[in-house]
């Protein structure tokens, strides 16, 4: 079993659709959760960061982390064709982040 | 502010050869990280150095190793290519290890 789990997709939704992704994890000495954004060809850039339990709102985007449930979300409100790319989430424990396998999103106008 | 900069953008080797790939860090950031990005693989940590000491070693083997320079740039070394280590290599940096990473834009390796 992986440590961090998380449905590659593909999703695709039309303009104005709230995107919703999630990640799964077993580690439980994860404390850090992230969003990564990585589009075609790009390095990963960081979206979203977080180190408790709740909601954590940044303009369009909220991400959302339940430990006792070892379970993130990322919502994407109002999607744009400019959020088409690859979501990472990432986690960390140790110095260490390890990520999910990435959910490639389209989002068609 | 530059970013997170590595060299080449790509590289092309044949199978037995060696790699280097070059990773300058963001200024002021102490840590560098490298990750291994093969296609259906998600990203794999591969090392992590600060103050240029290698301080964690993912799960790979000895013939991918690096270094950080007193400059706090890094380099990346992959002796004895095989076709499995094709894949865009990663760059990240941070000032603080418990923040997130900082990503350069990768090299793509490609071992023919």
């Amino acid at each position: 079993q992986k440590e961090v789990e998380q449905d590659p997709g593909p999703l695709s939704v039309p303009e104005g659709a709230i995107v919703s992704l999630n990640c799964t994890y077993s580690n439980s000495a994860f404390q850090y959760f992230m969003w990564y954004r990585q589009y075609s060809r790009k390095g990963p850039e960081l979206l979203m960061y977080t180190y408790s339990s709740g909601n954590k709102e940044d303009g369009r985007f909220t991400a959302q982390v339940d430990k006792s449930s070892k379970y993130i979300s990322l919502f994407i409100r109002d999607s744009q064709p400019s959020d088409s790319a690859t979501y990472l989430c990432a986690m960390m424990s140790d110095y260490k982040l390890s990520f999910g396998a990435g959910t490639t999103v389209t989002v068609r106008a | 502010e530059a970013g997170v900069t590595q060299s080449p953008t790509h590289l092309i080797k044949t199978r037995g050869q060696q790699a280097t790939l070059r990773c300058s860090p963001i200024s002021g950031h102490t840590s560098v990280y490298w990750y291994q990005q093969a296609l259906g693989l998600g990203l794999q940590f591969l090392l992590w150095y600060d103050e240029g000491e290698e301080r964690n070693r993912g799960n790979f083997p000895p013939r991918i190793s690096g270094r950080q320079f007193p400059n706090y740039s890094s380099e990346l070394n992959v002796n004895a290519l095989e076709l499995e280590d094709s894949a865009l290599y990663l760059c990240a940096s941070s000032a603080t290890v418990n923040y997130g990473y900082t990503f350069g834009s990768g090299t793509r390796l490609t071992v023919v």
